[in-house]
């Protein structure tokens, strides 16, 4: 059975530029999570989705990350414009239920605003 | 806010030396309590799920126990590839508007283990 996917694994711009992360989850996992760890810190939450809905987004920065995941299957995250403080690992999650169940991580995607 | 603090930040051990990771939390209801290892430029990749004061896992050299306030993750006679980071993180019990979903991470401890 294939895992969580991300792509790119790496991506590089310039500040004000916009990128797009993607995320595919374990195939029949409902919830999705989005997480993030910048350098030197812990990895927090940005975000959950159970199926296409947003269930959770209290952990997003601002207003200028989006995510969305139509249809209940793959989900983007886009930054636009780009600042140098969004430079970091996103890191994604799937599971199957909301409660207990272990999340299973992606590989994260590196990310570098310069 | 749930909290979730690991100790010692990094940790050397000599093969075969045995020792434990600390994971102190605070949080409004703890659902669950979560270890994973990650290893260098991959996602973190899971190992246990404790849900109340008193269980213990095993799992090949590593055991994970939990009390109300801490876990602790015992490494016996350890491995080189038992080098990595570890992680832990808890999940709280839903209500008080706290998602039911989210983890909460600790900020790992870096276990290097020499030959």
């Amino acid at each position: 059975e294939a895992g969580v996917t991300q792509f790119p694994s790496h991506s590089v711009i310039e500040k004000g530029q916009t990128v797009t992360l993607r995320c595919d989850p374990i195939s029949g996992h409902d919830n999705l999570y989005w997480y993030r760890r910048v350098m030197g810190k812990e990895i927090k939450f940005l975000l959950h989705f159970v199926k296409e809905s947003k269930q959770d987004e209290s952990g997003m920065p601002n207003n200028r990350f989006l995510a969305e995941r139509t249809g209940g299957t793959y989900s983007t995250l886009k930054v636009q414009p780009a600042e140098l403080e969004d430079s970091g690992v996103y890191f994604c999650a799937s599971s199957l239920t909301s409660g207990r169940e272990t999340q299973y991580f992606g590989p994260g995607t590196r990310l570098l605003v310069l | 806010e749930d909290q979730v603090t690991q100790s010692p930040e990094a940790l050397r051990l000599q093969e075969g030396e045995s020792s434990s990771l600390n994971c102190s939390y605070t949080v409004s209801g703890l659902r669950g309590l979560f270890w994973y290892r990650q290893d260098p430029g991959k996602g973190p990749e899971f190992l246990f799920t404790l849900y109340s004061a008193g269980e213990e896992k095993e799992k090949e050299r590593l055991k994970a126990t939990l009390t109300k306030k801490e876990s602790f993750l015992h490494i016996t006679a350890p491995k080189p590839e038992d080098s990595a980071t570890y992680l832990c993180a808890v999940q709280a019990s839903p209500g008080g508007g706290t998602s039911y979903g989210k983890l909460t991470f600790g900020q790992g401890t870096i276990l290097t283990v020499h030959p």
